[in-house]
């Protein structure tokens, strides 16, 4: 089955820049979607399909996906950033959704 | 404005069953497809199950694959999910979310990307928790 993984966190100070990693094989033949959790809400996406943004997200969120890697990441991160985030995709051979075990995000 | 409310959680003991219902607001559940994630408490997101736009296609987590069923109430608008042979694992939030794109939106070419023509879930509810105890 297909698993994706993430580092349990990651550290930033503010104004600078996170980048969290997703990893799994071959990714870059799979569309990765990005949301963000934070502490008792429910769960928002920030990014689709590899690199798009939805509406009302801001610009310092952005996705990218090469190889065995798909990366968020978002600059002159701010403390409202705090929070969770994960990674999905669809497993075709397993028929299911798949979620990265979710990174959270610190802000120094 | 585009709304999810999940409701019918509650405290059950092993074995017992539950039934949440999740309504919509603001569109049609008979035009997206739609899901349901369950979070346990200081874990991660788990996906539930998915029901296509129509209810024909139905795919549900090996963790939950007969004892749990999703259809629909087109009447009230409302994607709902039995949940009977309930176990302590299954201890969780329980949110539904919506596709981000109903079933007819012309997407285009593919990008050579499997799971292209699965979307992201961009509206989520607020949950509804389970306790099995």
């Amino acid at each position: 089955s297909y698993v994706l993984t993430q580092p349990p966190s990651v550290s930033v100070a503010p104004g600078q820049t996170a980048s969290i990693a997703c990893g799994g094989d071959n990714i870059d033949s799979k569309s990765v979607h990005w949301y963000q959790q934070k502490t008792g809400q429910a769960p928002v996406l920030v990014v689709s399909d590899d690199t798009d943004r939805p509406s009302g997200i801001p610009e310092r969120f952005s996705g990218s996906n090469a190889g065995d890697t798909a990366t968020l990441t978002i600059t002159r991160v701010e403390a409202g950033d705090e929070a969770d985030y994960y990674c999905q995709v669809w497993d075709g051979s397993g028929e299911r959704w798949v979620f990265g075990g979710g990174t959270k995000l610190t802000v120094l | 404005e585009v709304q999810l409310v999940e409701s019918g959680g509650g405290l059950v003991q092993p074995g017992g069953s539950l039934r949440l219902s999740c309504a919509a607001s603001g569109f049609s559940i008979s035009r997206y497809t739609m899901n349901w994630v369950r979070q346990a408490p200081g874990k991660g997101l788990e996906w539930v199950s998915y029901s296509s736009y129509s209810g024909s296609t139905i795919y549900y987590a090996e963790s939950v694959r007969g004892r749990f069923t999703v259809s629909r109430d087109t009447g009230k608008n409302a994607l709902v999910l039995q949940m009977n042979s309930l176990r302590v694992a299954d201890t969780a939030v329980y949110y539904c979310a919506k596709d981000m794109y109903p079933y007819d939106y012309v997407r285009g070419p593919s990008r050579n990307k499997e799971g292209f023509y699965y979307y992201a879930m961009d509206v989520w509810g607020l949950g509804t928790t389970v306790i099995v105890s």
